[in-house]
């Protein structure tokens, strides 16, 4: 079966740094483009970041250019999102997806909740 | 990276047949067959119900259908029934390889 299951969240100040993962079973990470897509409760679905399948690409949303790393480990079949710089705003839900050729998400995880505040 | 614009709300009756647009631009619906469709109901995981504007992953009811013409494109719920009340969300890959959401439409069934 296929699945993502996501850790890390919490509750993290303004300005520091958290580590999300996404532990993937059922098939195989660098076969894949994934993705991070967070949605703040209540609120509608924001596009993060994309790892390609051979893992030599990256892209990010303006909002958290420069800010946030997306990247996996092979061995560990485990996506990561290293978030720095963190603000109020970047407080949401976070799922990992798996990418398809025809640019869908076909696979979420169930979400880690991370919130930003003092 | 704007949003693509939803509406927010659509309604229908059991048995009849809504559609929600997507707008975007020239850069993204516009330029590529590269939109999905995803349904979420509360709290739980979003869904793929579309891609490549009108293809339906298998097990995905063929009430369900897409299209797009210009920058604009609809996902249609044929014979709607009270478990496709739901938030739907469109999405499109844009040509800096990066991909925007639409801002969601809330359907009721009435």
């Amino acid at each position: 079966e296929v699945q993502l299951v996501e850790s890390g969240g919490g509750l993290v100040q303004p300005g520091g740094s958290l580590r999300l993962s996404c532990a993937a079973s059922g098939f195989t990470l660098s076969s894949y483009w994934m993705h991070w897509v967070r949605q703040v409760p209540g609120k509608g679905l924001m596009w993060v970041s994309r790892l390609n399948d051979d893992g030599t690409s990256t892209t990010y949303a303006d909002s958290v250019k420069g800010r946030f790393t997306i990247s996996r480990d092979n061995a560990k079949n485990t996506l990561y999102l290293q978030m720095n710089s963190l603000r109020a705003e970047d407080t949401a839900v976070y799922y990992c997806a798996r990418g398809t050729a025809a640019a869908s998400l076909d696979c979420w995880g169930q979400g880690t909740l991370l919130t930003v505040s003092s | 990276q704007s949003a693509l614009t939803q509406p927010a709300s659509v309604s229908g009756s059991p048995g009849q047949s809504i559609t929600i647009s997507c707008t975007g631009t020239g850069s993204d619906v516009g330029s590529y067959n590269l939109v999905s469709w995803y349904q979420q109901h509360p709290g739980k995981v979003p869904k793929l119900m579309i891609y490549d504007v009108t293809k339906r992953p298998s097990g995905v009811s063929d009430r369900f259908s897409g299209s797009k013409s210009g920058n604009t494109a609809s996902l249609t719920i044929s014979g709607l029934q009270a478990e496709d009340e739901a938030d739907y969300y469109c999405c499109s890959y844009v040509s800096d390889s990066t991909y925007v959401f639409g801002t969601g439409t809330k359907v009721t069934v009435l």
